[in-house]
């Protein structure tokens, strides 16, 4: 079975400012996919970015970085550069080759830009 | 070019009807998935289908719920007997290739009375 686990249920960053939300996760597949969604208040599950387990290099994608860390099993979101509109909620999922490619989610972080 | 796209947006029912929620995936992605979302918590798998056969069903809560995709397209989530338990919203995704990114549609907000 998969697991996500997201323990930052709400953080705040300065306009202007980088921050990292964390996520690790748990699978016994070798093969997996790590991803990251942002989810307004409209309620759209926006795709950001995504890290293959076997990937050298973290995923980067404009403002967003995928800092990837295999042997701690954590796959933390970075946004450099915080804007008001990147206030959000962010999950972090997982899908393996043995898992017909469902997502698994985390519980999410509530993300708030303060000006 | 189109996202996915669900119908309807919202739907209010009341205990114990059937209702029927659509998905229109991105055209030429071979891969569909429902997913469902209760307040304050992260999506959670139903059903996949690799073109128009179910892969994997094993997300479905019980024997009410039901998901079809005839023509390897648009596809039907179907709940009968519908409880106040099943509200939620009901997120439908597609993916071009297993493994890769899932693109999501807005969802229907589902309100049972």
């Amino acid at each position: 079975a998969q697991k996500i686990t997201q323990t930052q249920p709400g953080m705040f960053v300065q306009e202007k400012e980088a921050v990292t939300l964390d996520c690790t996760y748990d699978t016994s597949d070798q093969s997996y996919g790590l991803f990251w969604y942002k989810q307004p208040s409209s309620g759209e599950m926006i795709f950001l970015i995504y890290q293959g387990s076997y990937d050298e290099q973290n995923a980067t994608e404009g403002r967003y970085s995928l800092n990837f860390q295999k042997a701690r099993k954590s796959a933390n979101l970075v946004i450099s550069a915080s804007q008001l509109g990147d206030s959000a909620m962010y999950f972090c999922a997982m899908s393996t080759s043995g898992s017909a490619r469902q997502l698994t989610f985390g519980s999410g972080t509530q993300l708030t830009v303060l000006p | 070019g189109a996202g996915v796209s669900q119908t309807p947006s919202n739907k209010v029912t009341e205990k114990g009807k059937y209702v029927e929620l659509r998905c229109d995936p991105i055209s030429g992605h071979t891969a569909l998935y429902w997913y469902r979302q209760s307040l304050g918590q992260g999506p959670e798998f139903l059903i996949y289908f690799q073109g128009t056969g179910a892969a994997d069903d094993s997300g479905l809560p019980n024997d009410r719920f039901f998901a079809v995709r005839p023509e390897g397209s648009v596809s039907t989530l179907k709940i009968q007997r519908t409880e106040r338990g099943d509200s939620a919203v009901y997120l439908c995704a597609s993916s071009l290739r297993p493994l890769y990114e899932q693109f999501f549609g807005p969802g229907t907000r589902l309100t049972v009375l």
